[in-house]
C-alpha cells in the first residue's frame, strides 16, 4: 500500500536554530501534503495544506513564516520550524493524499524537542 | 463546521474483553468516516473507514458502522488483546474537501 516516510523521527535542538522536517511518498503521487501538530493528550490539529507547485494554505493562527512549507515535487514535502523556541516542542505529522484521491497515508512522525 | 467528538479516555479493559469506543459527528454534507489508531510512539494507521450510510468498516477484528440517522461511528471488537493498547481517532472528511477533521483520540489501555 500506499508508504509516506518522514524524517526525521525525533530531533533535539536549541532555541533559535531552524528544524527541516521531511515527508516522502514512496510509491505513489502525492498532489496534497498536509501537516499536523499533535500536543500532549491532544488530537491532531492542522496547520497547513500544501498542493505540489503552489503556495501551502495555512490554518487561523499558524505562523506561516515561522512554519514554512515547501511541496516542491509530487514525492516531497517539507516542514521548516525556523527560530524553535522551546514552545514549538511538540509531535509533527505529515499526511498525504494520492493522486487518485482515494486515501490520506500518514507519515510516522517528528517528536521536536527545543531546548 | 465539522467536528467529531469521541469518548474521554483512557479505557482500561482485560484481555478479552469488549470495546466500544464511542464516536459522534456533526458535518454539513454527506462525510467519509474513518478510525485511525496511533501506537505509541508511532504515526496514524488507517484502521478502517466507510464511506456512506449504513457501510460498515471492519479491519483486524475491529468494526464500525456509518449510522446517519445518530450520526455515529462507533468503534467495536468482541475481544481485545494486550496488543490493541493504542490511541484511537475517530475522524471526518467531507467529500470534495480535502481536510480531515479528528476527533481528540480515545487512548485504550488493555491488561493481561
Amino acid at each position: 500500500g500506499a508508504v509516506v516516510s518522514q524524517h526525521p523521527s525525533w530531533v533535539i535542538c536549541k532555541s533559535g536554530t531552524s528544524v527541516k522536517i521531511e515527508c516522502r511518498s514512496l510509491d505513489f503521487q502525492a498532489t496534497t501534503m498536509f501537516w499536523y501538530r499533535q500536543f500532549p493528550k491532544q488530537s491532531l490539529m492542522l496547520m497547513a495544506t500544501s498542493n505540489e507547485g503552489s503556495k501551502a494554505t495555512y490554518e487561523q493562527g499558524v505562523e506561516k513564516d515561522k512554519f514554512l512549507i515547501n511541496h516542491a515535487s509530487l514525492t516531497l514535502s517539507t516542514l521548516t520550524v525556523t527560530s524553535a523556541h522551546p514552545e514549538d516542542s511538540s509531535f509533527y505529522i505529515c499526511s498525504a493524499r494520492d493522486r487518485a484521491g482515494y486515501g490520506y497515508t500518514f507519515g510516522s512522525g517528528t517528536r521536536l524537542t527545543v531546548v | 463546521g465539522d467536528s467529531v467528538t469521541q469518548m474521554e479516555g483512557p479505557v482500561t479493559l482485560s484481555e478479552e474483553a469488549c470495546l466500544t469506543i464511542n464516536c459522534t459527528y456533526t458535518a454539513t454534507g454527506y462525510p467519509s468516516l474513518f478510525w485511525y489508531v496511533q501506537y505509541p510512539g508511532e504515526g496514524l494507521q488507517l484502521l478502517l473507514k466507510a464511506t456512506k450510510a449504513d457501510d460498515k468498516g471492519s479491519n483486524k477484528g475491529f468494526e464500525a458502522t456509518y449510522r446517519k440517522e445518530t450520526t455515529s461511528f462507533h468503534l467495536e471488537k468482541g475481544s481485545v488483546q494486550v496488543s490493541d493498547s493504542a490511541v484511537y481517532f475517530c475522524a471526518l472528511s467531507e467529500r470534495g474537501y480535502q481536510k480531515v477533521t479528528f476527533g481528540t483520540g480515545t487512548k485504550l489501555q488493555v491488561i493481561p
